[in-house]
C-alpha cells in the first residue's frame, strides 16, 4: 500500500459525459502528479499541482481540468469524453524530502462507451 | 525537453537467471534523480530502486541493483535469481530537479517475461 488513494476504482460512463477523479496523496507530500495510462501504453504526464499550484503542465487536453483543494486532496475532471479518453489514471503523490520518488495510487479505470 | 529511451519493448528471463533491462536518457542537467519502476498485471506502480546523478556508487535493493553510467547517460537495471513474481513491465523514469515542475519523464517500458 503506497498511501496514496484514488476513487473511484472503475467508472463506466458515455460519450459526452463529465466526471471526476479523486485522490487523496501520502500525508504530508505536497505535490501531486496525474497521468493517464491506455491499453499497453506507456504513462503520459498529464500535470502537477504542489500545495494548491499548478506547477507543471503535460499532454492535458483542454477538455481536462484538476486542482488541488487545501486539504492536498486533487481532483482531475474529464469532460465531454470520447471513446479515446478510455484509460487508467494514476496519481501520484511526492514527498519534499531527499529521494524525491513517487508513489502512485491503485488508478482508476475509466470506460467511455 | 529530458527523453528517456527504453530500446528492449519486451525481455525474458529464465528463473533464477539474471537479465539486464537497458535504459538511456537524454538531458543537459547535472542533478536529477533516476528511477525503475515495476507495473505488474495489477497495473498498480512500484518503485523499484532510485539513483540520485551525483552519486557515483550504484543503487542496490537486495536482488535489483543499477548500472550508472553518468557519462554515457545510461541507467541499467540488473535483476539476479530472477523469481516469477518479478514478471511485469519496467519503466525507467527521470526527474528533473529544477524548481519549475520537478517533472518527471518516463520510458516506453520494458515488458519482462519469467519462464519457469
Amino acid at each position: 500500500d503506497s498511501g496514496v488513494t484514488q476513487t473511484p476504482k472503475h467508472l463506466i460512463t458515455a460519450t459526452g459525459q463529465r466526471v471526476t477523479l479523486r485522490c487523496s496523496p501520502r500525508s504530508g507530500d505536497l505535490s501531486v502528479y496525474w497521468y493517464q495510462q491506455s491499453l499497453d501504453q506507456g504513462l503520459q504526464f498529464l500535470i502537477q499541482y504542489y500545495n494548491g499550484e499548478e506547477r507543471a503542465k503535460g499532454n492535458i487536453l483542454e477538455r481536462f481540468s484538476a486542482q488541488q483543494f487545501p486539504d492536498l486532496h486533487s481532483e482531475l475532471n474529464l469532460s465531454s469524453l470520447e471513446l479515446g479518453d478510455s484509460a487508467l489514471y494514476f496519481c501520484a503523490s511526492r514527498g519534499g524530502l531527499a529521494g524525491g520518488e513517487q508513489y502512485f495510487g491503485p488508478g482508476t479505470r475509466l470506460t467511455v462507451t | 525537453a529530458q527523453t528517456v529511451t527504453q530500446s528492449q519493448p519486451e525481455m525474458s528471463v529464465q528463473e533464477a537467471e539474471t537479465v539486464t533491462l537497458s535504459c538511456t536518457y537524454d538531458t543537459s542537467e547535472s542533478d536529477y534523480y533516476l528511477f525503475w519502476y515495476k507495473q505488474p498485471p495489477s497495473r498498480q506502480m512500484i518503485l523499484v530502486i532510485r539513483q540520485e546523478a551525483y552519486k557515483q556508487q550504484n543503487a542496490t535493493e537486495n536482488r535489483f541493483s543499477v548500472n550508472f553510467q553518468k557519462a554515457a547517460k545510461s541507467f541499467s537495471l540488473k535483476i539476479s535469481d530472477s523469481q516469477l513474481g518479478d514478471a511485469a513491465m519496467y519503466f525507467c523514469a527521470y526527474r528533473t530537479l529544477r524548481y519549475t515542475g520537478n517533472q518527471f519523464y518516463f520510458g516506453t517500458g520494458t515488458s519482462l517475461t519469467v519462464i519457469p
